[in-house]
């Protein structure tokens, strides 16, 4: 079974601009959840995404938002970007069916903010 | 409000010996607890995790956790440790009827010495 993938890897945008994040789960989840993780503030959850609803959301600001597929892939979207976004993002899947189910965590894309 | 506190930011410990990695949580309810290791450039990766009945838990990699309601704790450890397993460890808790949502510890930073 495929893992769970993110796209790009690795970014690099300047201060003002927008970036969109891709995640792929695993095959039959349909829960993904967004994380960022930072030197300071360590591993913070962003928003998750069950069967194309916003579940849950953390305590980001209004230019942090998400969607999520029909095919439960799910796409998050940083508007203008400030020097403190640079992180590392992760996304994790899941059945999404119980609190106590595993989410497998994708290796996350790294976005620069210059 | 609930949280997880890792006391120890990094520590060092030399191949084959012992190792215990301290958690700590607040949490009103039974919590589902988990454990993940992260390497450099990776994503996380779940070690083990406790929602309920015995209260000693085995994972993967020669890893063990317990779980100790009165002390609000749920370490981990490994009888001998290899130089694979430096990496950064996470506690995490699952808040009940929040969906896939993870509250994470600030990290453990694991070295092992030759």
């Amino acid at each position: 079974k495929a893992g769970v993938t993110q796209t790009p890897r690795y970014l690099i945008k300047t201060r003002g601009q927008q970036v969109t994040l891709s995640c792929s789960p695993i095959s039959g989840h349909r829960s993904v959840s967004w994380y960022q993780q930072t030197p300071g503030q360590g591993l913070q959850f962003l928003f998750e995404y069950f069967s194309e609803t916003q579940r849950n959301k953390g305590n980001f600001p209004g230019r942090f938002s998400g969607r999520q597929f029909s095919n439960s892939r799910s796409e998050m979207n940083v508007s203008t970007l400030e020097l403190g976004d640079s992180a590392l993002y992760l996304c994790a899947s899941s059945s999404g069916q119980d609190p106590t189910d595993t989410q497998y965590f994708g290796p996350g894309t790294r976005l620069t903010v210059l | 409000a609930q949280s997880v506190t890792q006391p120890d930011i990094h520590i060092t410990v030399s191949e084959g010996a012992s190792l215990e990695l301290r958690c700590n949580y607040s949490y009103g309810a039974t919590p589902y607890l988990f454990w993940y290791v992260q390497s450099p450039g990776q994503g996380l990766q779940l070690l083990l995790k406790y929602f309920s009945g015995d209260t000693l838990v085995q994972g993967i990699k020669g890893f063990e956790a317990e779980f100790k309601r009165s002390q609000s704790s749920f370490n981990l450890r490994k009888p001998s440790v290899h130089w694979s397993d430096a990496a950064e460890y996470f506690c995490a808790v699952a808040p009940y009827n929040q969906g896939g949502k993870l509250i994470f510890g600030q990290g453990t930073e694991l070295s092992v010495k030759p």
